[in-house]
């Protein structure tokens, strides 16, 4: 499986935009780029995915990069209920449908 | 009407017992995993059955025996708990299918072994 690295962790203020990257260079063809978050204490839960194109939301904005190497996630007003860890997962169309989970960055979300 | 559900939610046991974990999902979907989160917080996936067939199984011990009765249900037993297996446990649930083959995850059960 393909991977990616993000930072470990990032801090926001409520109501402000936040960007969390992914870099993921190794992406072939047919990989669609997944983001789950973590609440503290609950089980992942998902996102928004893409492929080539942007993609909007009613939770968030994936921003994805021309030669699709990276991706950003955009929350456009942070609150303190988004605060997370954020996963940015590589998961292939036909291929293994494990999600493979790396550290993910934690998100912090100031008053 | 929780889509994906596990009990217990918590359990503490001693080393050398068996215990096991249920999962049941009401959201109709064909396949079901489980995935088990380590003290360090990595997630890892453990096994995935498609209709009640076993698809994935991640080189996990064989102490970890899965068992699906029937699509919605999804049942991890541990036998001989070792300290190692104190974790908390995922179960999830998805419609594979076209993307993005969203997987939707129960709350968690966090196993203890003394």
């Amino acid at each position: 499986d393909a991977k990616t690295t993000q930072p470990n962790s990032m801090e926001s203020n409520e109501e402000e935009p936040v960007h969390l990257p992914c870099n993921h260079s190794t992406i072939s063809g047919t990989d669609y780029i997944h983001w789950y978050r973590q609440l503290p204490s609950q089980g992942p839960e998902y996102v928004i995915h893409g492929l080539t194109s942007n993609v909007n939301n009613r939770m968030a904005s994936l921003a994805i990069a021309e030669d699709r190497k990276s991706s950003t996630l955009i929350l456009h007003r942070a609150t303190l209920r988004d605060a997370a860890v954020y996963y940015c997962i590589l998961k292939s169309q036909g291929g293994s449908e494990k999600l493979v989970f790396g550290k993910g960055t934690k998100l912090t979300v100031n008053p | 009407d929780t889509a994906v559900s596990q009990t217990p939610k918590y359990l503490v046991t001693q080393m050398g017992n068996d215990k096991s974990i249920k999962c049941e999902q009401n959201l109709g979907h064909d396949t079901m995993y489980w995935y088990k989160q380590d003290s360090k917080k990595f997630l890892k996936i453990m096994f995935s059955y498609n209709n009640k067939e076993l698809i994935i199984n991640e080189t996990v011990p064989n102490r970890f025996s899965p068992k699906s009765p029937d699509k919605a249900h999804l049942n991890l037993h541990i036998n001989s708990l070792e300290l190692g297996d104190s974790a908390v446990y995922f179960c999830a649930s998805s419609l594979p299918g076209l993307p993005p083959e969203t997987q939707y995850f129960g709350p968690g059960t966090r196993l203890l072994v003394l």
